[in-house]
């Protein structure tokens, strides 16, 4: 069984839609991050959580560290908004260290 | 915004023969990472790198692989004998130093292709 299972693993939306994206782990951690991926294969950090919840323009991070849970969502999304979402746990003790989903593929149409 | 640059963009080699992918981390950052990711599978890490020694490594980071940071800039990757099951895109990492593990920031990544 995978450590970090994310839902869904793809995902379409229309442009201007409220977007969802759920990760689950099984193991202890010390924080959880949010990484976009490009269609290119480049990878931007977009989140580090180890608590509560994170803001960044339209994009929404929170974490329930009780129930081994994370959701990044997008508001008001956007055609450039398309790219593979990964979620990636670090473990306690760990520096980088991190295991990764497996990525959730976003598609947001015009 | 600052930048970890990763040379080659592209790298094909023959199996057997060494690589050596090459990263520049952001200048006052001070843990170093690598990373792969098989196409179409997870990212995978590899190794992390403090002080001038490996701080961790995972399972994949056996002796046909080693890091080095040669002259205060540079931070590379060797892959004594490649093989074909090595073949990747190759993600280099820098984080800062200050409030612990924050903000990771990746190179766009090394494509290796071992024939």
């Amino acid at each position: 069984k995978n450590e970090v299972e994310q839902s869904p693993q793809n995902l379409t939306a229309q442009e201007g839609e409220f977007i969802t994206i759920n990760c689950s782990y099984s193991v202890g951690i010390s924080a959880l991050h949010w990484l976009q991926q490009h269609p290119g294969g480049g990878i931007v950090s977009l989140f580090m959580l180890s608590s509560g919840k994170k803001k960044h323009g339209r994009l929404i991070a929170t974490i329930n560290i009780q129930e081994k849970h994370s959701s990044l969502h997008i508001t008001a999304s956007h055609p450039r908004d398309s790219a593979v979402y990964i979620c990636a746990v670090r473990k306690g003790g760990s520096q980088g260290n991190l295991i990764f989903g497996k990525g959730t593929k976003l598609s947001v149409k015009p | 915004e600052p930048e970890v640059t990763q040379t080659p963009s592209h790298q094909v080699t023959q199996m057997g023969q060494e690589v050596i992918l090459r990263c520049v981390p952001i200048s006052n950052h001070l843990y170093f990472y690598w990373y792969r990711q098989i196409l179409g599978q997870k990212v995978e890490f590899l190794v992390s790198f403090y002080n001038n020694e490996i701080s961790e490594k995972s399972e994949i980071f056996d002796d046909q692989f080693s890091v080095e940071r040669p002259d205060g800039s540079n931070f590379t990757l060797k892959i004594r004998s490649t093989k074909l099951e090595d073949s990747a895109m190759y993600f280099c990492a820098s984080s800062a130093p200050w409030g612990g593990f924050e903000k990771l920031f990746f190179g766009s990544g090394t494509q290796l292709s071992v024939l």
